[in-house]
């Protein structure tokens, strides 16, 4: 029923560790993933996403791979900073569709301890 | 800054009235989407506006309707209010359909 499913509400690292984030999903019509993180009291912001064409995505700290057999997505962050403590929402976007109509997991929050 | 300012930012309501959300979005961006964000949940969408029509609609009944302004506003509507309809609503506006959004910091709605 649920068609991005992140099974992992919440997530502690320490600092300086990797910090792995984890996201599934079951319509083989998505054809863009996204991520976006959410501080308490502000709207998600947009961290970095991946077209369905590729398998992986690398900004600064941040990549994404895409497993698209397995219906699979990941967020590596390295390092891993205090700042990055917020909540982790991956999201998915149906084949041809808005960046505006996504379908969003049900997020994980990433606390990242000094 | 995020550049989309949405009001108030909380609200309380009894159940059966109605209530108003509003969205500024930034200059230029004629696609505006909402969300709604239940506790514990991801944000799920409600409907998108492009060019003040609506452009899109989620699984949300018809109580749940919207409009948007040539000044780049909208405003998100809902009648008949619910407790299930407690939940922080997101705004998000791009300069076009296909572009990213931003989102603004929501409002959070408590019905009571």
């Amino acid at each position: 029923d649920q068609q991005v499913k992140q099974n992992s509400p919440s997530l502690s690292v320490q600092e300086g560790r990797i910090s792995i984030l984890n996201c599934d999903y079951t319509n083989s019509m998505f054809d863009y993933f996204l991520w976006y993180k959410k501080y308490p009291a502000e709207g998600p912001t947009f961290l970095i996403s991946i077209s369905s064409i590729k398998d992986k995505n690398e900004d600064g700290r941040f990549t994404v791979f895409l497993n698209k057999s397995a219906k699979h997505l990941s967020l590596h962050i390295v390092p891993s900073q205090p700042g990055d403590s917020a909540v982790y929402f991956c999201a998915a976007r149906n084949y041809g569709g808005s960046q505006g109509n996504l379908i969003f997991g049900k997020g994980t929050k990433l606390s990242v301890k000094p | 800054e995020t550049g989309v300012t949405q009001s108030p930012t909380h609200l309380i309501k009894t159940r059966g009235q109605q209530v108003t959300l509003r969205c500024s979005s930034q200059s230029g961006h004629n696609t505006v989407s909402w969300y709604q964000q239940a506790l514990g949940q991801g944000p799920q969408f409600i409907f998108q506006y492009y060019r003040e029509e609506e452009n899109g609609r989620g699984n949300f009944p018809p109580r749940f309707s919207g409009l948007q302004f040539p000044n780049y506003s909208s405003e998100l509507n809902v009648n008949a209010l619910e407790l299930d309809d407690s939940a922080l609503y997101l705004c998000a506006s791009s300069l076009d359909l296909h572009g990213g959004y931003t989102f603004g910091s929501g409002t959070r709605l408590t019905v009571v």
